[in-house]
């Protein structure tokens, strides 16, 4: 049964044109993440949620922003894609921020033309 | 700097065989240790998750162990699979006021027939 959805798996948006990428979980974690991963490349985190709690990292561009309208769902929105935002971008959840297990999604592929 | 870093890059071996890939860390405080698969175009999966006392820990194939004291894991593959191929990443986290997560760039194991 799939725990972290990610939808959709592929998203192909054009130079400027907003996109948000959506993640849904059933394991009522409450905290939920979004990282940004480029080919070869560890995952970087862009922020999370703690519950309604929004925690910025310091180096995420404004262009990313994020909405948790509930305990399941978290969106991603990237509000001027540029060439440079393609990427894979995988959601994660942990049941509070001190937990051991971080669950993955299986990402959205977004490229920008 | 809290750093991850993984050795080597990438490998190549014939199915049957043996692997075992390196993780070193400067992380501090050190909190636990996972290491993950991430097969290409997907999400990662938990392999492991080692706490500071835990030195051994299997999966199936796969036993990762970890010197707290020299801050290095390892992570060894028994009778590899096709299957197997994917980039296997190491995880440190750490508290420091809140809850963080150091990516290594992962391993990436090619596994042929």
């Amino acid at each position: 049964d799939a725990m972290v959805i990610q939808n959709p798996r592929y998203q192909v948006t054009q130079f400027g044109k907003p996109v948000t990428l959506s993640c849904s979980q059933t394991l009522n974690h409450n905290v939920m993440y979004w990282y940004q991963q480029k080919s070869s490349q560890a995952p970087k985190l862009l922020f999370h949620y703690y519950d309604k709690d929004f925690n910025n990292e310091a180096d995420t561009p404004d262009n990313f922003q994020s909405r948790r309208p509930n305990t399941s769902f978290c969106f991603l929105d990237i509000r001027s894609p540029g060439l440079g935002d393609a990427a894979m971008y995988l959601c994660a959840t942990s049941r509070v921020r001190t937990s051991y297990e971080q669950y993955f999604g299986p990402g959205t592929r977004l490229t920008v033309t | 700097k809290n750093q991850v870093e993984q050795s080597p890059q990438s490998l190549i071996i014939l199915e049957g065989k043996n692997c075992t890939l390196q993780c070193n860390y400067t992380v501090s405080p050190f909190s636990n240790l996972r290491w993950y698969k991430q097969d290409t175009g997907r999400g990662p999966v938990s392999l492991t998750i080692m706490t500071f006392s835990e030195n051994t820990k299997s999966n199936g194939r796969y036993t990762a162990t970890l010197d707290a004291d020299t801050k290095q894991s390892s992570l060894h593959i028994t009778a590899s699979q096709l299957s197997d191929s994917a980039s296997y990443i190491c995880v440190v986290s750490f508290t420091s006021g809140t809850y963080k997560y150091i990516f290594g760039t992962g391993t990436r194991l090619k596994v042929l027939a």
